[in-house]
């Protein structure tokens, strides 16, 4: 099983859509949980850490579920400027570098 | 503050030319690290430095070398490039290995010909 686990998509919505990303990861030691974004041809930046309890940033959601080792990236009513690819990020267990899941592809259409 | 800064944005080797990417951050973050990014590989971890003389390898280190002589730089050496190497390269940082946040510079698009 590799590390991180995403469906790499693409995922085509219509705007004001609501989509849901799904990643499975394989260490039940990890301990902390990142929702990066990477523009085309751009550096991945930092969408929202995931908390146990899940948290919430607008119109981004983000859930842990440690029993079945996955994180979840909800967004709702799609923008044109959510297209992007969504990369899933887990570490190890404590102080180790940080696993990238290979990305999910969004493209929101007008 | 600038960040994370990547110098050259661009370039072109012939095979079995070296050249150096320099990657400089003003954050004072302790941990820095290279990756490099290929179509359908994702981010893979060449080498990485949990602070000034300590670097280590990760998952692709062959054909690369790093120093890190101060906290601020993290230059990545290759020493005689091929066209395996031929990639995106991100030079990342963050406050403390594997539980913060990473900081990643704008990259640097080289070409082995």
């Amino acid at each position: 099983r590799k590390e991180v686990e995403q469906d790499p998509g693409p995922f085509n919505v219509p705007e004001g859509a609501t989509v849901a990303f799904n990643c499975t990861y394989s260490n039940s030691a990890s301990q902390s949980f990142f929702w990066y974004r990477q523009d085309c041809r751009k550096e991945p930046k930092l969408l929202m850490s995931v908390y146990s309890s899940g948290n919430e940033d607008g119109r981004f959601t983000a859930q842990l579920n440690r029993a079945s080792q996955y994180i979840s990236l909800l967004i709702r009513d799609s923008k044109l400027s959510d297209s992007a690819t969504y990369l899933c990020v887990v570490n190890r267990a404590g102080n180790t570098p940080l696993v990238f899941g290979k990305g999910t592809r969004l493209s929101v259409i007008a | 503050n600038a960040g994370v800064t990547q110098t050259p944005k661009f370039q072109v080797l012939k095979t079995g030319q070296s050249m150096t990417l320099q990657c400089a951050q003003d954050m004072n973050h302790e941990y820095m690290s290279w990756y490099r990014q290929d179509p359908g590989m994702g981010l893979r971890l060449i080498h990485y430095s949990v602070g000034a003389g300590i670097t280590d390898q990760g998952e692709v280190p062959n054909g690369y070398n790093v120093s890190r002589s101060t906290t601020e730089d993290f230059p990545l050496r290759l020493l005689s490039a091929a066209p395996s190497q031929t990639s995106v390269y991100f030079c990342a940082t963050s406050l403390q290995l594997g539980l913060e946040t990473q900081y990643f510079g704008p990259g640097t698009r080289l070409l082995v010909l």
